[in-house]
This record gives structure tokens, C-alpha cells and sequence, in this order.
């Protein structure tokens, strides 16, 4: 499975915007990255995922650099209830089985 | 949709003993998956189903532990004979898939187990 970098931890004030990095220098072509958040005491949960254009939700947007080899999740205002892990997960769309492999992920705490 | 349920969310158990957990995906998802997380560690893969059928096991998966899921709905997680070093929380998560295509996997809240 292609790797992903992030930062152990970040930090941000309540009501500003949060740019989560994420580097994945060794990203194929047929791989979509996805997003996952965990709160404290609860499961996993999806937050976002693309391929190679920028997308938005509800929740949150991603930002995909040109040569897909970074992107950045941006939580536009940020709530004391977005304090989480955010995990950045490679997965191959092409490939049967394609489990979610998860690192360490970044830390946000969000300052009020 | 009622989502990922497990039961139970939490377990104590004496070193030895066997504790089994259940997980029911949501409704009509074809693909069931088994992971165990760590404090300050991300989720790890335990194993995974698609219908009825075990066609993933991590080696984190010693003998001692079991996955079943019989009819192709809910799953079990079973632990024989548990050691402290299986004190974690053990997450269930389930997905419908298509064809090949990045769809989401939905995870329960966990199952907690403490063995003393």
C-alpha cells in the first residue's frame, strides 16, 4: 500500500479555517485518497475522498495538488467538536479488497 | 440506516478466558471488515468479508483469534483463551461494493476490552 506523511499534530483556534497537509509522493494512478476522522472514543468516521479533482462536502474540502503527490483537507471553520485524528488513506480503486490501511494521522486540537 | 452497531461496547474479561463480539453492518452491505486499535495507535486490519466469505486475515490474526460471519449479515469476533496484550478496542466497519471504486466504509463505535 503507497504511504502517506502527516504532521503529528496541529492546532487552531475555534472558528478558523484548518489546512491538514498530507504527503503521498509514491501515489498511483488507480489510488484515491480518502479522509477519516476519529473522535475521541468513537469509531472511525469518512470525512472525504478524491481522485484527482478538488471536492467539497459538507463537512469539509479537499485540495489535491496538480501532480497528486500531497493534498490538503480544509475544515473552513473550525468547531470545538472538530478536535479529532484525521487520518489521510491511500486506496486503490482498482484493487479487489481494498481495505483502508491507516497511519498515525494528525492531531487537531482546536483552541477556544 | 441505523449504522454500525457492536455489542458489547465494553468487556472486562480475566486473562484466559474466551469473549466473543458481535458486529451487525448496515443494512444490505456486502463487505464486513474486523479491526483492532491501540491507544495512540490508528486502527489496524484484522481481516475482512465479502458476504459470507473470509478472504482477508492480517498476521495480526493469531490462532487464538476466530472471525465469523455465517449468513452473509451480522459477524463475530472471537478471542480464546485472551492475553493482556489483546486489551483494545475492537472496531467493525461495513461497506457495499461495486465494482472497484473508492466507497466508504462506515465504522461502529467499537468494543472495548480490558482482560485482567
Amino acid at each position: 500500500d503507497a504511504k502517506t506523511t502527516q504532521p503529528n499534530s496541529m492546532e487552531s483556534n475555534e472558528e478558523e479555517p484548518v489546512h491538514l497537509p498530507c504527503n503521498h509522493s509514491t501515489i498511483s494512478g488507480t489510488d484515491y485518497i480518502h479522509w477519516y476522522r476519529q473522535l475521541p472514543s468513537q469509531g472511525p468516521e469518512y470525512v472525504i475522498h478524491g481522485l484527482t479533482s478538488n471536492v467539497n462536502n459538507r463537512m469539509a474540502s479537499l485540495a489535491i495538488a496538480e501532480d497528486r503527490k500531497s493534498s490538503t483537507l480544509i475544515l473552513h471553520r473550525a468547531t470545538l467538536r472538530d478536535a479529532a485524528v484525521y487520518y489521510c488513506i491511500l486506496r486503490d480503486g482498482a484493487a479487489y479488497g481494498n481495505k483502508l490501511v491507516f497511519g498515525a494521522g494528525t492531531i487537531l486540537r482546536v483552541k477556544s | 440506516d441505523t449504522g454500525v452497531s457492536q455489542d458489547p461496547r465494553h468487556k472486562i474479561t480475566k486473562r484466559g478466558q474466551n469473549v466473543t463480539f458481535r458486529c451487525d453492518p448496515i443494512s444490505e452491505h456486502n463487505r464486513l471488515y474486523w479491526y483492532r486499535q491501540t491507544l495512540g495507535q490508528g486502527p489496524e486490519f484484522l481481516t475482512y468479508f465479502q458476504n459470507e466469505a473470509q478472504l482477508e486475515k492480517s498476521r495480526l490474526l493469531s490462532d487464538r483469534f476466530s472471525a465469523e460471519r455465517p449468513k452473509g449479515s451480522f459477524s463475530t469476533l472471537e478471542i480464546q483463551r485472551t492475553e493482556q496484550g489483546d486489551s483494545a478496542m475492537y472496531l467493525c466497519a461495513s461497506s457495499l461494493e461495486v465494482g472497484s471504486f473508492g466507497n466508504t466504509i462506515y465504522f461502529g463505535e467499537g468494543s472495548w476490552l480490558t482482560v485482567v
